[in-house]
């Protein structure tokens, strides 16, 4: 079946550590996303990628960092530098360019602080 | 700037009862307009869009009629079900932008009792 991974669901950071949230499709989408969902709000776009070895700032890319080395994977690492990480995150993509362009959404993962 | 109020949650609903999720709109353009739904610990689905004025979204049920003149979106559904228990989500993309572009409103909870 066609779709979009992340793992793991559930993980905790340390104070001052990195920690990496992985996302895979295999959609065969060019562009890849990730948001942040925090309780009773909207989701806010981290970063986002159209095509392999590049990407752009979202809303709210500070303490964060990505890579795009390969069409079907974008990790998302947390930095220590995030100095509120405890959040929901979502990974989507797109079939960017298509006239019924949308997202496809993965299940998420929960991070929180220890 | 774009934006989406959704009304407050929670909602909570007795089985069988009419449901209707207040969705309103500022925006610039000519925005494209979504309904997606989250079922407890997963990814967003897309549950219906619609993409220019007077067009009336629709599936399982569910349907939201683009009203330009209110700057409206609501989501409604005639008998709802233990099984449409999930948060809601109202969301903009201007006709000419990317998925990239996606405004999403706070979200509405639905909890509906058996």
């Amino acid at each position: 079946d066609g779709g979009i991974t992340q793992s793991p669901k559930y993980l905790f950071r340390k104070e001052g550590q990195n920690v990496t949230l992985s996302c895979e499709q295999n959609l065969n989408h060019d562009a890849m996303y990730w948001y942040r969902q925090d309780p009773g709000q909207g989701l806010r776009l981290i970063y986002y990628s159209q095509i392999v070895n590049d990407f752009q700032k979202g809303d709210i890319a500070e303490g964060y960092s990505v890579s795009r080395e390969k069409k079907e994977s974008f990790p998302l690492t947390v930095t220590s530098a995030q100095k509120n990480p405890t959040a929901f995150y979502l990974c989507a993509s797109s079939n960017r360019g298509s006239t019924n362009e949308k997202l496809f959404f993965g299940s998420g993962t929960q991070l929180s602080v220890l | 700037g774009d934006s989406v109020t959704q009304m407050e949650g929670p909602v909570t609903l007795s089985e069988e009862a009419f449901l209707t999720i207040n969705c309103t709109y500022t925006a610039t353009g000519y925005p494209s307009l979504f309904w997606y739904v989250q079922y407890p610990g997963e990814g967003l689905q897309l549950l219906l869009k619609a993409t220019k004025a007077d067009d009336k979204g629709s599936n399982k049920g569910f349907e939201a009629t683009y009203r330009k003149e209110t700057t409206s979106f609501h989501l409604e559904k005639g008998s709802v079900q233990v099984s449409d228990s999930a948060v809601y989500f109202c969301a903009l993309r201007l006709s000419s932008g990317s998925a990239r572009q996606l405004t999403f409103g706070s979200g509405t909870q639905l909890t509906v009792l058996p």
